[in-house]
């Protein structure tokens, strides 16, 4: 068990680009969370899958985020024309099959420029 | 939704020194959690307590359920304690609501 892995940890961007985060989960979790944290503040829910479907979208995910999670694995977060508001660190968690304690992966720190 | 928040904001402590973080919520809740984020952002869970009291080497955590908060303890803190400490709250569906934070300096 390695726990929860993000990749990639880093990404600089210019605005209107298209960028993908991936997040592998810890092997025999259902649970996938998707969460974003700015500057100063906790981390906020953007979205939840359990297995392959994505059963939760916060209103924060605009149009131009789309998640996935292909088979129940790992989980994709493409951002779409990113804008310089999109800059933030972006979080992904898992938890087991009774969507207990939450692990967190070491993030994704995404800077639009 | 529940809110979440968290006292103090900020907390400078000196080495040695003890400490109680507090987390009140506005309903009620199916799970309580407390989270470390140390300086290069890593989350790590603390403790998962929903309702009574845990211990874990230097810190433990207590949990009154019927009167919406949570305290954290820390004893003997060490500079390594450093970092922000998040509780967030789960009212029995798929999201987790995380507090702003108390950002804790421990110094030397």
């Amino acid at each position: 068990d390695t726990g929860v892995s993000q990749d990639p940890r880093h990404k600089i961007t210019k605005r209107g680009q298209n960028v993908t985060f991936r997040c592998d989960p810890i092997s025999e979790h259902n649970r996938l969370y998707w969460y974003r944290q700015t500057l100063g503040q906790g981390p906020e829910f953007l979205t939840y899958f359990q297995n392959e479907a994505q059963l939760e979208k916060s209103r924060l995910l605009s149009d131009r985020f789309s998640a996935e999670r292909p088979k129940g694995s790992f989980s994709t977060l493409e951002i779409q024309r990113t804008e310089q508001g999109d800059s933030a660190m972006y979080l992904c968690a898992s938890s087991g099959q009774r969507g207990e304690k939450l692990f967190f992966g070491s993030g994704t720190q995404l800077s639009v420029l | 939704g529940i809110q979440v928040e968290q006292s103090p904001p900020d907390l400078i402590l000196q080495e040695g020194a003890n400490s109680t973080l507090r987390c009140n919520f506005s309903d009620s809740v199916n799970n309580l959690q407390w989270f470390h984020q140390n300086p290069w952002g890593q989350l790590i869970n603390l403790f998962y307590i929903p309702s009574g009291t845990k211990q874990n080497g230097r810190l433990s955590a207590t949990t009154v359920a019927t009167e919406r908060y949570s305290l954290l303890y820390i004893s003997s803190s060490q500079t390594t304690d450093s970092g922000v400490y998040f509780c967030a709250a789960n009212t029995g569906g798929f999201k987790t609501i995380f507090g702003a934070g108390t950002r804790l300096f421990v110094k030397a």
